[in-house]
């Protein structure tokens, strides 16, 4: 039982060029969200999904689309990254009994874009 | 929608003194309160968390209280230990088939020796 597994854990890519993050659950859960951390900023959400099939904007979408591939799966693509879009980036999902809210993250996946 | 706001964002007390971190949220709607912990390098992890039914959880050395008039909770964290060094996220939401927190801005907390 891995949780979730995101990859890569590192990138460096230059202004313009695209790349997908991969996340993937193994706890059957339907929830899945994308955030990312900037320092002083706290985890910012991105995209979510609550369940396969659908998607929807969290506080800062722009420059950023996904694709819930599946009940397991869920990846981020940077179209055309920005210098802006450096950052460490999480994937995580959500269990949803009634007993617990709780978040289960990926190890983190760090961006940097010159 | 929800805003949280969380202070200090850093805290430095001595081994066996104690922490306190202050959340405010501004939707009243939230029902769901969570701590998350992160040490350097690694993945958030939730420690404790309160609904809007309780006022106040403890579990060990840590505890949470939650005042909804107020629209503030709090973390306490009781004899502090170095490996409670780390950064701290408050979070407030919901827990709805589709669950959205914001999380607030973070804590360094630092435990000298």
């Amino acid at each position: 039982n891995a949780g979730v597994t995101q990859t890569p854990k590192f990138q460096v890519l230059k202004t313009g060029q695209s790349m997908t993050l991969q996340c993937a659950q193994d706890m059957n859960h339907n929830s899945m969200y994308w955030y990312r951390q900037d320092p002083g900023m706290g985890l910012r959400l991105i995209y979510y999904s609550a369940s396969e099939g659908t998607t929807d904007k969290g506080e800062v979408p722009n420059g950023y689309n996904v694709s819930r591939l599946n009940k397991r799966e869920f990846s981020l693509r940077l179209e055309s990254a920005a210098p802006s879009q450096t950052s460490v980036y999480f994937c995580a999902s959500i269990g949803e009994t009634v007993n617990t809210g709780e978040l289960f993250f990926g190890e983190g996946s760090r961006l940097t874009v010159l | 929608g929800e805003n949280v706001e969380q202070h200090p964002s850093t805290l430095s007390v001595q081994e066996g003194d104690s922490a306190v971190i202050k959340c405010t949220y501004s939707d009243s709607a939230s029902n769901y309160f969570p701590w998350y912990k992160q040490e350097l390098g690694k993945r958030p992890q939730l420690i404790i968390d309160i609904r809007s039914n309780v006022g106040e959880k403890k579990d060990q050395r840590i505890a949470v209280t939650l005042n909804k008039t107020a629209k503030h909770f709090s973390l306490h964290i009781t004899e502090t230990q170095p490996e409670d060094s780390a950064v701290y996220f408050c979070a407030a939401g919901d827990t709805g088939t589709a669950s959205k927190l914001t999380f607030g801005t973070g804590t360094r907390l630092q435990v000298t020796l």
